[in-house]
């Protein structure tokens, strides 16, 4: 069964840095990856999704992730960090279109001015 | 215009009630969800429904029962209440057989006394 990594539970960025949330995936089969966003309180919104097109998805909010096959990574990344961005991050991944995805455990980040 | 509703929003109840939790889309979406996130943020499935029917029913205690009256509609009752529910529960839609992402709802946050 497919299944997701996020490596850190917690990353903690100045305003202005690079954002770096690292995700692996286990598939038998090419997957189809996301990125979601869920703020305090909220339900999960969608950033970005890789279904085996271009491998440099880009994103809402300046976000965007590499789809990396040889590394089974799909790594989330923006240029610059705003406090706006404080949230927790989820990896997901899907073995046929979107109907079975499977969360990784989460990765909180926090934006220090 | 709300895609994903679910009532109510919080539920506060004691150990051995019954209580339901509703779930509306009006995307047209064919493929309905119930998601259980714990205290630590991990996100599991718990159910899918595609055209009223049960496509995936993760290892979920029997007390669970989720019912959809329509391809609008996912509710989901819990018998027996037990400390271990308390959770946030989401309700999420999407389209099946397709790559379009799934769409969550807000979010109800079960307390269990």
């Amino acid at each position: 069964a497919q299944s997701v990594t996020q490596l850190g539970s917690h990353v903690s960025v100045s305003e202005g840095a690079l954002v770096l949330l690292r995700c692996n995936y286990s598939s038998s089969v090419p997957p189809y990856l996301f990125w979601y966003v869920q703020y305090p309180n909220q339900g999960l919104q969608l950033l970005l999704k890789y279904t085996s097109a271009a491998t440099l998805v880009k994103g809402i909010n300046g976000f965007e992730a590499e789809f990396k096959k040889s590394e089974t990574s799909f790594h989330l990344t923006k240029p610059s960090a705003h406090m706006s961005d404080a949230a927790e991050y989820f990896c997901a991944v899907s073995e046929y279109n979107n109907n079975d995805m499977r969360f990784g455990a989460g990765t909180r980040l926090t934006v220090k001015p | 215009d709300t895609a994903v509703s679910q009532t109510p929003k919080y539920l506060v109840t004691q150990m051995g009630n019954d209580k339901s939790i509703k779930c509306e889309q009006n995307l047209g979406h064919d493929t309905m969800y119930w998601y259980k996130q714990d205290s630590k943020k991990f996100l599991k499935i718990m159910f899918s429904y595609n055209n009223k029917e049960l496509i995936i029913n993760e290892t979920v205690p029997n007390r669970f029962s989720p019912k959809s009256p329509d391809k609008a509609h996912l509710n989901l009752h819990i018998n027996s209440l037990e400390l271990g529910d308390s959770a946030v529960y989401f309700c999420a839609s999407s389209q099946y057989g397709t790559t379009d992402t799934q769409y969550f709802g807000p979010g109800t946050r079960l307390t269990v006394l």
